[in-house]
């Protein structure tokens, strides 16, 4: 059982430069999450998605873009990558009830520079 | 806009003291409440969850709950060099399809 897998680990990113965070879970999860976490602080939620075809977003989204076409992929887009984006990004599952825990992957640092 | 308010620390213990951890929130409807620990570099961990007023035990940890305050903590007993780490403490409201919020977590250090 893999759980949440985030991909890649590490990137650096020219200003201006797109690309893609990539986000997969194995457990049949209907609600996954993106979130950032700037040094020394707490975790900011980007967008998050309820089921497959349904995103919403969260306290932060500007810059970014997600998309569900699948419960398993939740990917996140970066358009336009400014210094701001520069942090690291966790992507999260969860099951459907209130007191389900949420599981992690490992991170990506993003650097913008 | 729905918060969680956490002392952002350091906050410094000598080993085998209790170390405690406050939160507080501003969704009165919020249900569920919960203490993820965080070490540099990693991704947070959960280590308890409490959804009743009162306290549940796990272990060294301790959690309170009072929703009449809107605050909820966190006591960790014995404290060990090990606990040093950040503390996030996490929200959810009153339906499933609310997301998680967070706080902006507290340093803990625990000094042998």
């Amino acid at each position: 059982n893999a759980g949440v897998t985030q991909t890649p680990k590490f990137r650096i990113l020219k200003i201006g430069q797109s690309m893609t965070l990539q986000c997969t879970q194995d457990m049949n999860h209907n609600y996954m999450y993106w979130y950032r976490q700037d040094p020394g602080m707490g975790l900011k939620l980007i967008y998050y998605s309820v089921g497959a075809g349904i995103t919403d977003k969260g306290e932060v989204p500007n810059g970014y873009n997600v998309s569900r076409s699948t419960t398993e992929d939740f990917p996140l887009r970066l358009e336009l990558a400014a210094p701001s984006q520069t942090s690291v990004y966790f992507c999260a599952s969860r099951g459907p009830g209130v007191n389900e825990k949420l599981f992690f992957g490992s991170g990506t640092q993003l650097s913008v520079l | 806009q729905k918060e969680v308010e956490q002392n952002s620390g350091p906050l410094s213990v000598p080993e085998g003291a209790i170390a405690s951890l406050n939160c507080t929130y501003s969704d009165r409807g919020s249900q569920s409440f919960f203490w993820y620990r965080q070490y540099s570099g990693k991704s947070p961990e959960l280590i308890m969850s409490i959804y009743s007023n009162g306290d549940k035990e796990d272990g060294r940890f301790t959690a309170q709950l009072n929703k009449a305050s809107q605050y909820v903590s966190l006591l960790i007993r014995d404290s060990q060099p090990s606990d040093s780490a950040t503390y996030l403490c996490a929200v959810i409201g009153r339906s499933g399809n609310t997301p998680l919020v967070f706080g902006k977590g507290t340093r803990l250090s625990v000094i042998a």
